[in-house]
């Protein structure tokens, strides 16, 4: 069983550059999130999708665009890095609220670790 | 809004001692809690949840966690920890209604329980 998959698990970029991180989940899941972990800070929400075609901004979105064309995938962008974006990436899915809200729960992909220099 | 508040930023133990991690929450409305464990290096899992019923919850790897709904708490709790236990634990919540952000987890900062020989 795969879950939820992250790629790539390592990355590091210069200041500037751009990437993709990407999500692929085989659990036919509606929704979809991206969180960053960073030492002491928890996970923070960056932007989520509640269906195909569908996101929104979490708690830190800026710096960050995402794009779910395909139900199983949700890919987070940065278009010009910064030091401040280095941290682990961790993305998750649910269900969805049509089987009602108890089971909703979120499952985790194994994280990307991004470094900006 | 709501809140996590993990009161303790590491718990070292030893082996074979009872351990208790301790998580505080505020919220306006009725919420379900979680407790994630993140292995080295790994992603999240979900540990255990409270989503109505008793107040006592069990999960997996012999943890379990009590609701205290007048404390606003939900500490997680292991009568006997094994080396194998040491892991950053997760503590969230997400709110009961239907509608509006009830899909979004809020974590706390983590708690990294090391269990020592």
């Amino acid at each position: 069983n795969a879950g939820v998959t992250q790629t790539p698990k390592f990355r590091v970029l210069k200041t500037g550059q751009s990437m993709t991180l990407l999500c692929a989940q085989d659990m036919n899941h509606e929704y979809m999130y991206w969180y960053r972990q960073d030492p002491g800070m928890g996970l923070r929400l960056i932007h989520y999708s509640v269906g195909e075609g569908t996101t929104a901004k979490g708690e830190v979105p800026d710096g960050y665009n995402v794009s779910r064309l395909k139900k199983q995938n949700f890919l987070l962008g940065l278009e010009s890095a910064a030091p401040s974006q280095t941290s682990v990436y961790f993305c998750a899915s649910s269900p969805g609220l049509a089987e009602g809200i108890a089971k909703n729960i979120q499952y985790f992909g194994a994280g990307t670790r991004l470094s900006v220099l | 809004a709501q809140s996590v508040t993990q009161l303790d930023s590491q718990v070292p133990v030893f082996e074979e001692a009872p351990v208790e991690l301790r998580c505080n929450y505020s919220s306006s409305v009725s919420v379900y809690l979680f407790w994630y464990v993140q292995y080295p290096n790994q992603g999240l899992q979900l540990l255990l949840k409270y989503l109505s019923g008793s107040t006592l919850v069990k999960g997996i790897n012999g943890f379990e966690a009590e609701f205290n709904k007048s404390q606003t708490s939900f500490h997680l709790r292991k009568p006997s920890v094994h080396i194998s236990d040491t892991a950053e634990y997760f503590c969230a919540v997400t709110d009961r209604h239907s509608g509006g952000s009830n899909y979004k987890l809020t974590f706390g900062k983590g708690t990294l329980l090391t269990v020592n020989p």
